[in-house]
């Protein structure tokens, strides 16, 4: 499969903690995005990354980018009761998107 | 500006049918990708579609297809029903002038159930 793998499968955390995933690609990009879906509805964009870039931040969202071993991080900081939701990586190479797995993302208030 | 809209939001149908999913993207958007997405298997790509031509496409047996219309409104067809097609569908719209690349714009889905 050429899709991603995304660690971990599900976190729980309390409100306030901070959150942190990770995901691998597999193939060379042009850049990586994140994205969020709630309760199976449609996926809103959060933050791209290009691949000429170790690092960028969103509000209270934070991602790095490492192309040397394929693989980038969010952190969501000071996490909410409506951060609740399944977030994914979105590899984007010369065409298509990939997407990962996911992690759902539970914050316990 | 209105969102991505997808129409229907549901569908129940049997095996052996043929289902055709609608989707608008935003004003202005000429790109427009579909996604099938199940438990099983994630988010997999369909295919892309940009001012009608069929720029990209997954790894779909030929029962998918799919157009758009000169007004980037993009239609997406499933003929001869599995129960394996049970999925939600979705739809992504993307900024002119980014070639593909950029921010998808998603719609709500299609839940299609196949019975």
């Amino acid at each position: 499969s050429q899709q991603g793998e995304e660690d971990p499968q599900a976190l729980s955390i309390q409100e306030g903690e901070n959150a942190t995933m990770n995901c691998s690609y597999k193939t060379s990009i042009n850049n990586l995005q994140w994205y969020r879906q709630n309760s199976g509805r449609g996926l809103v964009h959060l933050i791209l990354i290009r691949s000429n870039e170790r690092e960028k931040h969103s509000g209270r969202l934070r991602v790095t980018l490492d192309t040397s071993k394929k693989s980038s991080s969010l952190l969501i900081t000071a996490s909410r009761a409506a951060d609740t939701a399944s977030y994914f990586c979105a590899s984007q190479g010369a065409q298509k998107l990939v997407f990962g797995q996911g992690t759902r993302l539970t914050i316990n208030p | 500006k209105a969102g991505v809209t997808q129409t229907p939001r549901y569908l129940i149908k049997t095996r052996g049918q043929q289902v055709t999913l609608s989707c608008s993207p935003i004003s202005g958007h000429r790109s427009v990708s579909w996604y099938q997405q199940t438990p099983g298997q994630g988010l997999q790509f369909l295919f892309e579609y940009f001012s009608e031509t069929q720029r990209n496409k997954g790894n779909f047996p030929g029962r998918f297809s799919g157009r758009q219309f000169s007004n980037s409104r993009s239609e997406m067809n499933v003929s001869t029903l599995e129960l394996g097609d049970s999925a939600l569908y979705l739809c992504a719209s993307s900024s002119p002038g980014t070639g593909g690349q950029g921010a998808q714009y998603f719609g709500p889905g299609t839940r299609l159930l196949v019975l």
